[in-house]
């Protein structure tokens, strides 16, 4: 499992764009990039998976660089109930590579 | 009706007492796992459990015991509690142990040992 390095915590203003970046620079080349949000009280949900370029779905867009080494969860327009923190998870998608721990995570505010 | 649903939500109970946390899922899931959050917020593996099989053992003190009596459930039982045991338990599930999917959680048992 690649080690992650995200930043501690990030605020951000209602109708913004953010931007979470995570560093793993030891990525495998079979390893898949997946973020996960959490609410306070709740399990872990998944948002958004790739392995390289750019992923976009209903609720994010996932920006990966042609080296690999870092990835960007990007979450247009926040409003306050993205409010959340928002692990980066790097892992093979084949068995044996059920992820161990999951890192402290990005903590989000989204401030009115 | 939820995914991953977990009983109970709050357990609060005395140092040296044996309790059990419930599990069930309704996904058609393969793949089992606990998952425990310490106070630092980090989220480590217990166990997982693929079609009824142990598969990750993640040096969990032998207190802790999980049973699954089928695919769709997979129990935890903590005999002797300690102080150290107070931490939210999440159960989780992936259609395989590949998980290309990604993992399903529920929403955690806050176990509080006093």
């Amino acid at each position: 499992l690649a080690k992650t390095t995200q930043p501690i915590s990030m605020d951000s203003y209602e109708g913004q764009e953010v931007n979470i970046t995570c560093s793993h620079n030891n990525i495998a080349t079979n390893d898949y990039i997946t973020w996960y949000q959490q609410f306070p009280s709740q399990g872990p949900r998944f948002i958004i998976q790739g392995y390289k370029t750019k992923v976009t779905n209903e609720v994010a867009s996932l920006f990966i660089p042609a080296d690999r080494k870092s990835s960007t969860l990007s979450l247009p327009r926040v409003s306050l109930s993205d409010t959340a923190v928002y692990y980066c998870l790097v892992a093979g998608r084949t068995s044996g590579n059920t992820p161990l721990v999951f890192g402290k995570g990005t903590r989000l505010s989204v401030i009115a | 009706d939820t995914a991953v649903s977990q009983t109970p939500k709050y357990l609060v109970t005395q140092m040296g007492n044996d309790k059990s946390i419930k599990c069930e899922q309704n996904l058609g899931h393969d793949t089992m796992y606990w998952y425990k959050q310490d106070s630092k917020k980090f989220l480590k593996i217990m166990f997982s459990y693929n079609n009824k099989e142990l598969i990750i053992n993640e040096t969990v003190p032998n207190r802790f015991s999980p049973k699954s009596p089928d695919k769709a459930h997979l129990n935890l039982h903590i005999n002797s509690l300690e102080l150290g045991d107070s931490a939210v338990y999440f159960c989780a599930s992936s259609q395989d142990l590949a998980a290309n999917y990604g993992y399903t959680f529920g929403s955690g048992t806050r176990l509080t040992v006093v």
